[in-house]
């Protein structure tokens, strides 16, 4: 059965502490994992696409990597402002996404 | 550009009630997709267009029908509202082209529905 599944449900972390975010999947023939922002209240704001193992992506304070059965969004220094929940998904079937239930982070100054 | 749009914000339904929930893009985008999020359940696809003219069940479809106006809109209708409805509904919109390789989705603000 395809799944995601993101560790840790939530996430305190002082301000300038680093830390990462988990996204494992069991999808056969992985076509992309995506990983999004949702600040309360407000739908999820996209992120980043990784297509192959060994890939990174980075913005800001945000790097993602992808491996062949998981993915990392690493935050280093964090700021209150990266308060948020941080959702991943990846395709399943044509083009239609399955989504984990997210990593809540708060960043406390 | 507005990017995903989505009318109303806030709803509060009797038990048996119908209404419509509208989203229309402006990004030119061909599929569609409306989803309901639940606590500790996640984001589920409720159904699904991949282009103008179709549309798909998704993961729980179950009291809900949906039309695809035009390329632009693609609305959610609630026939006869039940309070396991209750949730926030969220529409997105991709450039992702059947058989061609998965983009990435672009969400509205949502809306807020209760059922009492």
């Amino acid at each position: 059965e395809d799944q995601v599944t993101q560790s840790p449900e939530a996430l305190r972390l002082q301000e300038g502490e680093s830390s990462s975010l988990n996204c494992s999947y069991t999808v056969s023939g992985l076509r992309g994992l995506f990983w999004y922002r949702q600040d309360p209240g407000k739908g999820p704001e996209f992120l980043f696409t990784l297509y192959s193992a060994g890939e990174e992506k980075e913005k800001e304070r945000l790097k993602a990597t992808l491996t062949k059965k998981e993915s990392f969004l690493h935050i280093t220094a964090p700021k209150p402002e990266d308060s948020a929940t941080y959702l991943c998904a990846v395709p399943y079937r044509t083009d239609k996404l399955i989504f984990g239930t997210g990593t809540r982070l708060q960043v406390f100054p | 550009n507005a990017g995903v749009t989505q009318t109303p914000k806030f709803q509060v339904l009797k038990t048996g009630q119908s209404m419509t929930l509208q989203c229309a893009q402006d990004m030119n985008h061909n599929s569609m997709y409306w989803y309901r999020q639940d606590p500790g359940m996640g984001l589920r696809l409720i159904y699904y267009s991949a282009s103008e003219g179709t549309t798909d069940k998704g993961e729980v479809p179950n009291g809900y029908n949906v039309s695809r106006l035009n390329k632009r809109e693609f609305s959610l209708r609630l026939e006869s509202a039940a309070p396991s409805q209750t949730s926030v509904y969220f529409c997105a919109s991709s450039e992702s082209i059947v058989g061609s390789g998965t983009y990435e989705q672009y969400f509205g603000p949502g809306t807020r529905l209760t059922v009492t």
